[in-house]
């Protein structure tokens, strides 16, 4: 089954205890991107890779990190999280051949408590 | 600034009514709009794709219409079920946004028996 995952779905913390979400997408897509929700905010881009070893911020990259060394995982690392960074976090996928917008397949979300 | 509204933040309907949930965008200039569906634990499920030189895309009981010059969308729903029940995302891609989505807060809608 075509699917993006992420883990872990949710996850409780403390400020400044280093954490990463995982994602992975098996449909061979070449770009990913992260996403968090707030209430009232709708979903803001955090980060974005159009194909391996390629990353870019989105528009509220402060605080957080990524990688991409493998096509299929693009990981995000809260390296000091703080409770600002309370949120539900979503990556998606697409196939990345079409700049003009592609329809974006998104993971299950991972909700996040920063205490 | 690019921004997306979405109107009526939540909507509470009878079972069997048609009706017309509301997406507005500040910029005409845009490659493309979609809607989503938001389930609870589930993500988001892409519902409608329209390329900025349509003006409407159909799935089933769902239609959605595009007026880039107003910069508005609406998306249609037909009968509704209560399995309609959801949060329904209104996103855009503006043009130089490289597949970068630009959501709306979306519009909470229940359908009850």
């Amino acid at each position: 089954e075509a699917q993006v995952t992420q883990n872990p779905r949710y996850l409780i913390t403390v400020t400044g205890k280093k954490l990463t979400v995982t994602c992975s997408q098996n449909m061979n897509h070449e770009y990913m991107s992260w996403y968090r929700q707030d209430p009232g905010l709708g979903l803001r881009q955090i980060y974005y890779s159009m194909n391996v070893e390629v990353t870019d911020k989105g528009d509220v990259p402060e605080g957080y990190k990524v990688s991409r060394k493998e096509k299929r995982n693009f990981p995000l690392i809260l390296e000091s999280p703080s409770p600002n960074q309370t949120s539900l976090y979503f990556c998606a996928s697409s196939l990345g051949l079409d700049s003009w917008g592609e329809t974006q397949y998104f993971g299950p979300g991972t909700r996040l408590l920063v205490l | 600034k690019q921004e997306v509204t979405q109107i009526p933040a939540a909507l509470s309907v009878p079972e069997g009514e048609n009706l017309v949930l509301n997406c507005s965008f500040t910029d005409s200039a845009i490659y493309n709009l979609q809607w989503f569906r938001q389930d609870p634990g589930k993500g988001l499920t892409s519902l409608l794709l329209i390329q900025s030189s349509q003006r409407e895309q159909t799935s089933g009981r769902l239609n959605a219409s595009l007026d880039k010059s107003s910069g508005r969308s609406t998306l249609y729903i037909a009968a509704s079920q209560p399995g309609d029940s959801a949060t329904y995302l209104c996103a855009v891609t503006f043009s130089g946004g490289y597949n970068k989505l630009i959501f709306g807060a979306g519009t909470r809608l229940a359908v009850h028996p």
